[in-house]
């Protein structure tokens, strides 16, 4: 079975700052997506970034970077110039894409405070 | 469009009763997925719909729980003889569901149970 790990349950970085956040799974598959969702109080799930597992380059989207291993099967997400926004859990996640309806799971969360 | 709707928002009830949650998915998908997040934990998988049909069951955690789907539209979640450990917020996504390539899943804001 594919498991998400979090290790990190709070973390807290200054306005402007740049924090990392960690993540690691498990998985016999060789081809899948790995996410990063941000929860805002408001519950609404939100896509921050996605990596296919079978593309070395790592993906970014404006202030948001990955760090994917695939040897080491670790996925961080950095956070450039961080924002008051930013403030929220971000959940790490994977999903096989042999089925491009699967199920995702989710890690516990990280919980990010951005400090003024 | 509209994005994905849950109703309702919050719902108190009290032990043993019966539940429904109610997602209307964004118009044209026809993938449905209903996950349950407990008090900071990460998503949980429960069920998926593709149509009205339901490959996918194999995270209803008892048989008090079901779940049906009325064409590729909306879906209710029932709990019945709810417990207090169903406390939690249930959240409902969709995705087109079709094609080939990847399908975002988009979510909703959840429903939060909480059973007294």
């Amino acid at each position: 079975a594919q498991t998400v790990t979090q290790s990190q349950p709070e973390m807290s970085v200054q306005e402007a700052e740049t924090v990392t956040l960690s993540c690691t799974y498990d998985t016999s598959e060789s081809d899948y997506y790995l996410f990063w969702y941000k929860q805002p109080p408001s519950r609404q799930m939100i896509l921050v970034i996605r990596q296919e597992a079978y593309k070395q380059q790592n993906a970014t989207e404006n202030r948001f970077s990955v760090n994917f291993q695939k040897a080491a099967k670790s996925f961080s997400l950095k956070i450039s110039d961080s924002q008051l926004g930013d403030a929220a859990m971000y959940f790490c996640a994977y999903r096989r894409r042999m089925n491009r309806d699967d199920k995702i799971i989710f890690g516990k969360g990280t919980r990010l405070h951005i400090l003024p | 469009g509209a994005g994905v709707s849950q109703s309702p928002s919050n719902k108190v009830t009290e032990k043993g009763k019966d539940v429904e949650l109610r997602c209307d998915p964004i118009s044209g998908h026809t993938a449905l997925y209903w996950y349950r997040q407990r008090l900071g934990q990460g998503l949980e998988f429960l069920i998926y719909f593709q149509g009205n049909s339901a490959p996918d069951k194999s995270g209803l955690p008892s048989d008090r729980f079901s779940a049906e789907r009325t064409g590729e539209s909306v879906s209710t979640l029932t709990i019945q003889r709810t417990q207090q450990e169903d406390s939690a917020v249930y959240l409902c996504a969709s995705s087109l569901g079709a094609g080939v390539s990847y399908n975002e899943q988009f979510f909703g804001p959840g429903t939060r149970l909480t059973v007294l």
